[in-house]
């Protein structure tokens, strides 16, 4: 199916471990998107990635690091996790600025 | 921080109802307006696009009327469905952002049998 694949979907870590965050998108879109979702509060935008080749920080982007692979794929990465960054991750993709973002279905991380 | 308001925080309606509810923006330098839909268990679904003053768009049962100079979009539903339930989220790119939204924290809707 056509879309924006995030793995894994569940994660449990331990705090002070790492994990890389996995995103593929199979739509050929330009742009690419991490944020997290934590309740009460809206999407945060993490760290974007404009283009191939590019990433820049969001809102959030603090213990957080992403590589933008090729087109398809955009990466985040929790090099020490800290139960502060227990969250819902996303991530989006779009085509253009005047289109609306295609979402990923999530990844539910709990730091303990 | 940039700040996109929702209100109300929650609704709940009967099925058959129509009902609306508001998304406020600071207006300058505007350059879209994104709706979401978001239901539980799922990802934001995109809903709509707005991008010019006075822009209405309509999809279905549900439709959003957008005003840049004053800075809010409404997003009306009627004759509301139980299936109608969800997040709506609203978003706002900004000219200089390269296609980043700001998203406001969404009104959940309640639609009873």
């Amino acid at each position: 199916n056509a879309g924006v694949t995030q793995t894994p979907k569940f994660q449990v870590l331990k705090t002070g471990q790492s994990m890389t965050l996995q995103c593929a998108q199979d739509m050929n879109h330009n742009s690419m998107y991490w944020y997290r979702q934590d309740p009460g509060m809206g999407l945060r935008l993490i760290y974007y990635s404009a283009s191939e080749g590019t990433t820049d920080k969001g809102e959030v982007p603090n213990g957080y690091n992403v590589s933008r692979l090729n087109k398809r794929e955009f990466s985040l990465r929790l090099e020490s996790a800290a139960p502060s960054q227990t969250s819902v991750y996303f991530c989006a993709s779009s085509e253009r600025a005047d289109y609306g973002y295609t979402f990923g279905s999530g990844t539910r991380l709990t730091v303990v | 921080i940039l700040n996109v308001e929702q209100s109300p925080q929650s609704l709940h309606v009967q099925e058959g109802d129509s009902t609306n509810f508001t998304c406020s923006f600071p207006s300058s330098n505007f350059y879209a307006l994104h709706w979401y839909r978001w239901e539980t268990a799922k990802s934001p679904e995109a809903l709509f696009v707005m991008t010019l003053n006075g822009d209405e768009k309509k999809k279905g049962r549900i439709s959003a009327t957008l005003n840049t100079k004053e800075g809010y979009s409404y997003l009306y539903i009627k004759g509301s469905q139980p299936e109608d339930s969800a997040t709506y989220l609203c978003a706002l790119r900004r000219g200089s952002t390269l296609g980043r939204l700001y998203f406001g924290r969404g009104t959940q809707l309640t639609v009873w049998p």
